[in-house]
């Protein structure tokens, strides 16, 4: 069973404040993603990286950041939240196995901006 | 690009019986691979079965298998036995066999499993 691990599981904060939410997996996984997600509706890529020092834009516009320092560890931040902000984001990170690219999602994080 | 299409936004089976939510895809890769992952109220994406494109025979995992149509580019997956924990968000997602490439998701399919 995947190890991924996402922090807060939820989140209620006031407009303006900065805020940063954190995901870790411990399978060495090299690739990582976040994804936002809408009640009931489809996942959007915001960013990815495919290792360390090493970050990408998704699909999705995002006003997010994302660093990858350590292999393990690839926060999201918010400098300044915003009701629009709002959303359930997931983390998730990829293997390779049987010469395939499986993605595990962490538990995702519910973000409530007032 | 790749785009995937799930048609049934809601769908209900009784308990001990079979569904199948559909999805159809589009994508111009040659080498590509198919997912269906499950997101129960929790929330966390679980994988619940893969197909590789170039495998002609559909993927099974226990209760849960695939009808994939290669042609039609269609790729369903039926639970069988149906329980009362399978009710859930459904995902179809398609994906690029090139290493690094990520998923694209469709709109979900909500299931419930009624008693």
């Amino acid at each position: 069973e995947a190890d991924i691990y996402q922090t807060p599981r939820y989140l209620v904060i006031g407009t303006g404040k900065k805020i940063t939410l954190e995901c870790s997996q411990t399978m060495g996984h090299d690739k990582m993603y976040w994804y936002q997600q809408d009640p009931g509706m489809e996942l959007h890529l915001i960013h990815y990286s495919y290792g360390v020092n090493s970050t990408e834009k998704g699909d999705l516009s995002s006003e997010s950041t994302v660093s990858r320092i350590r292999t393990e560890h690839f926060p999201l931040t918010l400098e300044s939240a915003r009701p629009s902000h709002t959303s359930q984001y997931l983390c998730a990170s990829s293997e390779w196995n049987s010469n395939q690219e499986t993605q595990y999602f962490g538990p995702g994080t519910r973000l409530l901006v007032l | 690009a790749q785009t995937v299409t799930q048609s049934q936004p809601e769908m209900s089976v009784q308990e001990a019986e079979t569904v199948t939510l559909s999805c159809t895809y589009d994508t111009s890769e040659s080498d590509y691979y198919l997912f269906w992952y499950k997101q129960p109220p929790s929330r966390q994406m679980i994988l619940v079965i893969r197909q590789e494109a170039y495998k002609q025979q559909n993927a099974t995992e226990n209760r849960f298998s695939v009808n994939f149509q290669k042609a039609a580019k269609s790729f369903s997956l039926k639970i069988s036995d149906s329980q009362l924990g399978d009710a859930a968000m459904y995902f179809c997602a398609p994906k690029r066999g090139t290493s690094g490439s990520r998923l694209t998701f469709g709109e979900g399919t909500q299931l419930t499993v009624n008693p």
